[in-house]
């Protein structure tokens, strides 16, 4: 398995609070990316970081901020939880170059 | 229309069946086309990786795909109820970070 951790694997939380997510990896990889699943929607880009400090948005950045201060660690926030971001959230790594994408274990987030 | 199409099952099969798998695309420039097997509950884990058009087996799974008719496929010889999960296609274009998916299909193999 790739070595991909995130952080935490559950969570419910209130609307309007903000929340954020962690996504740790070992493999050094340069690209790392946010996703959603969500049914009937599959899965949909969020924000993506193509090193550190350079991150930019998905199809679904609306609501959501990212940050990437180490190789290993990025980090999704959502500003102020609204119960439409209740979904299961995935970090990958991978892209340009082996073009092959890994996935972390997910986190599930409910905002009630 | 979604760039990328697939059906979203459930697909039923006996143990022991070949089962195929399909996606449809309308961006001819994808290049990369991956399948991923996704357990309930779990993250997406990569099985297939292919470059531009041909075939790829690996195991028991064999992956095409026809660049010219936009098209992908995944075979799974002898299938087993293990085998029952969601998967996914995926795909790519040269030079950039943006990976489009399918929204999966359902696949059940009935011991």
């Amino acid at each position: 398995d790739a070595g991909i951790t995130q952080s935490p694997r559950h969570k419910v939380t209130e609307t309007g609070t903000p929340v954020t997510l962690r996504c740790h990896q070992t493999e050094n990889h340069r690209y790392m990316y946010w996703y959603r699943q969500d049914p009937g929607h599959g899965l949909r880009l969020i924000h993506y970081s193509y090193g550190v400090k350079d991150t930019d948005k998905g199809e679904v950045s609306d609501g959501y901020s990212v940050s990437r201060s180490k190789t290993e660690d990025f980090l999704l926030t959502l500003e102020s939880a609204t119960s439409s971001q209740t979904s299961v959230y995935f970090c990958a790594i991978g892209g340009r170059g082996d073009n092959e994408q890994y996935f972390g274990p997910g986190t599930r987030l409910t905002v009630t | 229309q979604k760039e990328v199409e697939q059906d979203p099952g459930p697909l039923s099969v006996p143990e022991g069946a070949i089962v195929s798998l399909n996606c449809t695309y309308s961006n001819s420039a994808f290049q990369y086309f991956m399948w991923y097997r996704q357990y309930s509950r779990k993250g997406p884990e990569l099985l297939m990786y292919t470059y531009s058009s041909g075939n790829k087996e690996d195991g028991r799974f064999t992956a095409q795909v026809d660049k010219s008719s936009k098209y992908i496929s995944l075979f799974i010889r002898d299938s087993q109820p293990s085998d029952s999960a969601t998967y996914l296609c995926a795909m790519i274009s040269s030079g950039t970070y943006k990976y489009i998916f399918g929204t999966g299909t359902r696949l059940k193999v009935l011991a």
